[in-house]
């Protein structure tokens, strides 16, 4: 079974300091892997995604993600913050064929 | 395009009580679902539906019932209100192959619910 963990519930950043969120997924294969931000009291917006190609991935907002098969991970990165950056961030797994798992999200605060 | 709709923004019922929850995307999407997002536990998958006339239970189907009579359109029913359905429910929709999203899903604005 697939399965996702993100390594922070919350990360406090500096405006105009780079942003790491981490996520880490359990998988037999290969999976599909994206990231999702939901600004407060809204709904989902994809960041970016991962299928196979270029394991360095560009999004949106300057964000970018990097899979590393050896570590299983997917950490989002961004090389500095800005405060409208607030909000909650997912990272979703998905196997062809099967459903998306979310991870429980971290919450990214930014100071001013 | 509207994307992904969801009626009503906002809910509150009484324990026991009945309702539905409208989602509708003009995308023609093959595959939605519904999710309920609770404080630190991420979206968990409640019913899915991979074209009209199939649907499946996700993670946590109990208390909840869908039907997909055409592309457009996937209401959640809640068949008999508790406290613990108190959540925010979000419709999604994707382009799928093999009975599946291959690709993102669109999210609605969400639903906020409220049980008494």
């Amino acid at each position: 079974a697939q399965s996702v963990t993100q390594l922070d519930s919350h990360v406090s950043v500096s405006e105009g300091t780079p942003v790491l969120l981490r996520c880490n997924y359990s998988s037999s294969y290969s999976p599909s892997l994206f990231w999702y931000v939901q600004h407060p009291n809204k709904g989902l917006q994809l960041l970016l995604k991962y299928t196979s190609a270029a394991t360095l991935v560009k999004g949106i907002n300057g964000f970018e993600a990097e899979f590393k098969k050896s570590e299983t991970s997917f950490h989002l990165t961004k090389p500095s913050a800005h405060m409208s950056d607030a909000a909650e961030y997912f990272c979703v797994v998905s196997l062809y064929g099967q459903n998306f798992v979310f991870g429980p999200g971290t919450r990214l605060s930014v100071l001013p | 395009n509207a994307g992904v709709t969801q009626t009503p923004k906002f809910q509150v019922l009484k324990t026991g009580q009945s309702m539905t929850l409208q989602c509708a995307q003009d995308m023609n999407h093959e595959y939605m679902s519904w999710y309920r997002q609770d404080p630190g536990m991420g979206l968990r998958l409640i019913h899915y539906s991979v074209g009209a006339g199939i649907t499946d239970q996700g993670e946590v189907p109990n208390g909840y019932n869908v039907s997909r009579s055409t592309t457009e359109d996937f209401p959640l029913r809640l068949l008999s209100a508790a406290p613990s359905q108190t959540s925010v429910y979000f419709c999604a929709s994707s382009t799928g192959t093999s009975g599946r999203p291959y690709n993102e899903q669109f999210f609605g604005p969400g639903t906020r619910l409220t049980v008494l």
